[in-house]
């Protein structure tokens, strides 16, 4: 079955810091690929998508991704986080073959001290 | 345009007791689908719908129904509630391949 893995449940940064949550996803066919937000009492919102070309895409509030197909990977990264960044992110793949579900991974909460 | 709305945003119910969640967006997305997020366990697929008159199965579809009369609405039937149904579930909807439209959510709890 297809998996999506998010290693890290809890991240504690920094304001500043930099940022790099993991996200792997176990299928080998054509995929696309998203990060999503969900800020605190609010509903998942899309951060960025990747559906074909660069690899490395950019999205809204300075995040981005890259793309790895050979580690099936879609790394997101921001270089300084701010503290309205605390939110639970979630990674998500669409498999172009079949029909349009998604699968997302757990999560993973990130909270930013000012 | 008000994308994908939930109704209600917060219930309780109790064991035995039936109800409907509501969905519907007007986006004329062909795909409508339903998840419930528990903490640890992310997003998982209750049922979803790639057009009128067809509904099918996700990871979790016990203890729910689903239905597609129109492309703009979606609802989800609770028909006996159970503890292990309480958690705030999300409707979401997509042109095909598109990213998912989410609503505001719906917090459910049974005792």
């Amino acid at each position: 079955a297809q998996s999506v893995s998010q290693h890290n449940h809890h991240v504690i940064l920094s304001e500043a810091a930099s940022l790099e949550l993991g996200c792997n996803y176990s299928y080998g066919g054509t995929v696309n690929l998203f990060w999503y937000v969900q800020y605190p009492g609010q509903h998942l919102q899309l951060l960025l998508k990747y559906f074909s070309g660069d690899p490395l895409v950019k999205g809204i509030k300075g995040f981005e991704a890259e793309f790895i197909k050979s580690k099936f990977s879609f790394n997101l990264r921001k270089p300084s986080v701010q503290w309205s960044d605390t939110a639970e992110y979630f990674c998500a793949v669409n498999i172009r073959d079949t029909g349009n579900q998604f699968y997302f991974g757990t999560g993973t909460s990130l909270t930013v001290i000012p | 345009n008000a994308g994908v709305t939930q109704t209600p945003k917060f219930q309780v119910l109790k064991t035995g007791q039936s109800m409907t969640l509501q969905c519907a967006q007007d986006m004329n997305h062909e795909y409508m689908s339903w998840y419930r997020q528990d903490p640890g366990m992310g997003l998982r697929l209750i049922h979803y719908s790639v057009g009128a008159g067809i509904t099918d199965q996700g990871e979790v579809p016990n203890g729910y129904n689903v239905s597609r009369s129109t492309t703009e609405d979606f609802p989800l039937r609770l028909l006996s509630a159970a503890p292990s149904q309480t958690s705030v579930y999300f409707c979401a909807s997509s042109y095909s391949r598109s990213p998912l439209h989410f609503g505001n959510g719906t917090r459910l709890t049974v005792t």
